[in-house]
């Protein structure tokens, strides 16, 4: 069965605290994106990538890290310079120019 | 740069009745798809409907469907015979050489 594992689905972080969310596809498709999203707000884009061991930046990759070792997945690590991570975290999969882009579940990220 | 403009944050319409959504957009490719996608409050992203840049024809998924203005470069989505189930936050997303572009997106309310 193909799509996307988006996890964990809720997560918290101390202050100092680094914590990664995972990214795992079976779908065979190359670019996967990273986007927050708070409250009643659109989809801000913190990093993608489109080939393994290659990534770029979005419009708010400061605080954030990712890595792609592998073509089914792409972790993002929120690191503790991101002052405020508390947010709505999804991790989308995109095929070739025109396709359905796939989403993860998505994953609750709050600060305590 | 590529821009996706929704101009409306709100709106609300009587179940049964007729809404239109607007999206305008800018690009400098020739090869582009535009979306829709609905995201309830569950956030799941729900895909609504797709067209292609280079077909004149809107396209239509049963009540849902799209005046695609190419020279205007204005993408609105009209929903009828509304439905409570239609609530949602809708984005407009601009599909161009790999680059996804995204609304601020629109809440839909349905008034019973």
């Amino acid at each position: 069965d193909g799509g996307i594992t988006q996890s964990p689905k809720y997560l918290f972080r101390k202050e100092g605290q680094n914590v990664t969310l995972s990214c795992e596809q079976n779908l065979n498709h190359d670019a996967m994106y990273w986007y927050r999203q708070d409250p009643g707000q659109g989809l801000r884009l913190i990093y993608y990538s489109q080939i393994v061991n290659d990534f770029q930046k979005g419009d708010i990759a400061e605080g954030y890290s990712v890595s792609r070792e592998k073509k089914e997945s792409f972790p993002l690590t929120v690191t503790s310079a991101q002052k405020n991570p508390t947010a709505f975290y999804l991790c989308a999969v995109f095929g070739d120019l025109g396709n359905t882009i796939y989403f993860g579940e998505g994953s609750w990220l709050t600060v305590v | 740069a590529q821009t996706v403009t929704q101009s409306q944050p709100e709106m609300s319409v009587q179940e049964a009745e007729t809404v239109t959504l607007s999206c305008t957009y800018d690009t400098s490719e020739s090869d582009y798809y535009l979306f829709w996608y609905k995201q309830p409050p569950s956030r799941q992203m729900i895909l609504v409907i797709r067209q292609e840049a280079y077909k004149q024809q809107n396209a239509t998924e049963n009540r849902f469907s799209v005046n695609f203005q190419k020279a205007a470069k204005s993408f609105s989505l009209k929903i009828s015979d509304s439905q409570l189930g239609d609530a949602a936050m809708y984005f407009c997303v601009l599909d161009s050489n790999y680059q996804l572009i995204w609304g601020a997106g629109t809440k839909l309310i349905i008034k019973p």
